[in-house]
């Protein structure tokens, strides 16, 4: 187990559809992210919650919202998604500009 | 804006045989290079960190050079075996940052 945990692990869910997305840190880390990872593609950073800053891939539709209510909890509200926003949704959390970043297993999401 | 390219993109070896995966990026001032393992379908698991400072880093039969001063990073794994089998990534920050950059992978498959 890597202590990142990630909730659910699939979602399926229609275009008009509201969902969200967990993810909780167990490692004391202060940096967490949100990473898609479509087919064929490099993975991709959309969002970064840490002590020193928010940050946010400009690339990122508006669809999809971030939360970081604390340094262990990373939420990502999805709705009215796209079929094209199906891919893995992994989340990531580290120690700002030291140490490695451990993912959790990711989130399996299909748009109808 | 960090470039990450890894090559070769697909590798299919029969187990025993020593490899090297290839990794380069396009901007050197970096932090540190990592090297992570994704099996199908999971999150990436840390398999290697190089701090900028340092010229390679061993982990079993694992080994990770880095050279700033050309971009490149190499993986070197020994007496291959079929668990070996999965995508490694290699993720670079970007220059001043510590947020990284990851390249499309190399998708190994070590047969029996």
């Amino acid at each position: 187990e890597t202590g990142v945990t990630q909730t659910p692990r699939h979602l399926v869910m229609g275009m008009t559809n509201k969902k969200s997305l967990k993810c909780e840190q167990h490692l004391g880390h202060n940096a967490m992210y949100w990473y898609k990872q479509s087919a064929k593609k490099p993975l991709e950073l959309m969002f970064v919650y840490s002590l020193e800053e928010r940050v946010e891939n400009n690339s990122v539709p508006s669809r999809f919202s971030p939360e970081c209510p604390n340094s262990s909890h990373l939420f990502l509200h999805l709705h009215t998604l796209q079929p094209e926003d199906s891919a893995l949704y992994l989340c990531a959390s580290s120690q700002v500009r030291r140490d490695t970043q451990y993912f959790g297993p990711g989130t399996r999401l299909t748009v109808l | 804006k960090q470039e990450v390219t890894q090559i070769p993109a697909a590798l299919s070896v029969p187990e025993g045989e020593n490899l090297v995966l290839n990794c380069s990026f396009t901007d050197s001032a970096i932090y540190n290079l990592q090297w992570f393992r994704q099996d199908p379908g999971k999150g990436l698991t840390s398999l290697l960190l190089i701090q900028s400072s340092q010229r390679e880093q061993t982990s079993g039969r694992l080994n990770a050079s880095l050279d700033k001063s050309s971009g490149r990073s190499t993986l070197y794994i020994a007496a291959s075996q079929p668990g070996d089998s999965a995508t490694y990534l290699c993720a670079v920050p970007s220059g001043g940052s510590y947020i990284p950059t990851f390249g499309r992978g190399t998708s190994l498959i070590v047969h029996p």
